[in-house]
């Protein structure tokens, strides 16, 4: 079975800062996907970036990249140039690349962005 | 229509009542999912459509839990016999091999359940 753990519960960073939240998984499949997603307090998700584990490359989205480690099983998410629109929840979240595709997520770590 | 509704979105109910909750997806969609969110967790994966046969179902999906999608489109989840413990937010998302890829799903607004 797969888990996904983020160690950090809450977070907060200075406006224009940047900040990296952290995530481990455990898993034995060789194809699979990663993400973060991004719940606001209106609680709808959001997805903010996804990688593929087969790729090598970290991916980015605008302000946001990932630090990929597939050995170590760790995937962190970089948030540069920090938005008060960034304050949300954090979910990082595993997906097989087969059969149902459905996430299996972290606990979440509370990002609060301070002015 | 951009994305996926759910209706209702608050519902407070009494213990041992019964409860539905309907979800609309994205129209070309044909992968439906329902997940489960307690307070200060990540949703929990509950059921999986595609197209309108239930293909898988979580351990965490007791008898008093079922779930339908007539016809591939919207789809219902019903709760009987509520209990406390079902509190939570229920959260519905859909996604496509054709449109996007499978690998991403769109979640709705969820349903926030209160068993009193």
């Amino acid at each position: 079975a797969q888990t996904v753990t983020q160690s950090q519960p809450e977070m907060s960073v200075q406006e224009a800062e940047t900040v990296t939240l952290s995530c481990t998984y455990d898993t034995s499949e060789n194809n699979y996907y990663l993400f973060w997603y991004k719940q606001p307090p209106s609680r709808q998700m959001i997805l903010v970036i996804r990688q593929e584990a087969y790729k090598q490359q970290n991916a980015t989205e605008n302000r946001f990249s990932v630090n990929f480690q597939k050995a170590a099983k760790s995937f962190s998410l970089k948030i540069s140039d920090s938005q008060l629109g960034d304050t949300a929840m954090y979910f990082c979240a595993f997906m097989r690349a087969s059969g149902t595709y459905k996430y299996i997520f972290g606990t979440g770590t509370r990002l609060k962005v301070l002015a | 229509d951009t994305g996926v509704s759910q209706d209702p979105r608050h519902k407070i109910t009494k213990r041992g009542q019964n409860v539905t909750f309907r979800c609309d997806p994205i129209s070309e969609h044909n992968r439906l999912y329902w997940y489960r969110q307690t307070l200060g967790q990540g949703p929990e994966f509950l059921t999986y459509f595609q197209n309108e046969a239930q293909l898988e179902k979580s351990r965490l999906l007791s008898d008093r839990f079922s779930a339908e999608r007539p016809k591939g489109s919207f789809s219902t989840l019903e709760i009987q016999r509520t209990e406390q413990g079902d509190s939570a937010m229920y959260l519905c998302a859909s996604s496509s091999l054709l449109a996007g890829g499978p690998w991403e799903q769109f979640f709705g607004p969820g349903t926030r359940l209160t068993v009193l």
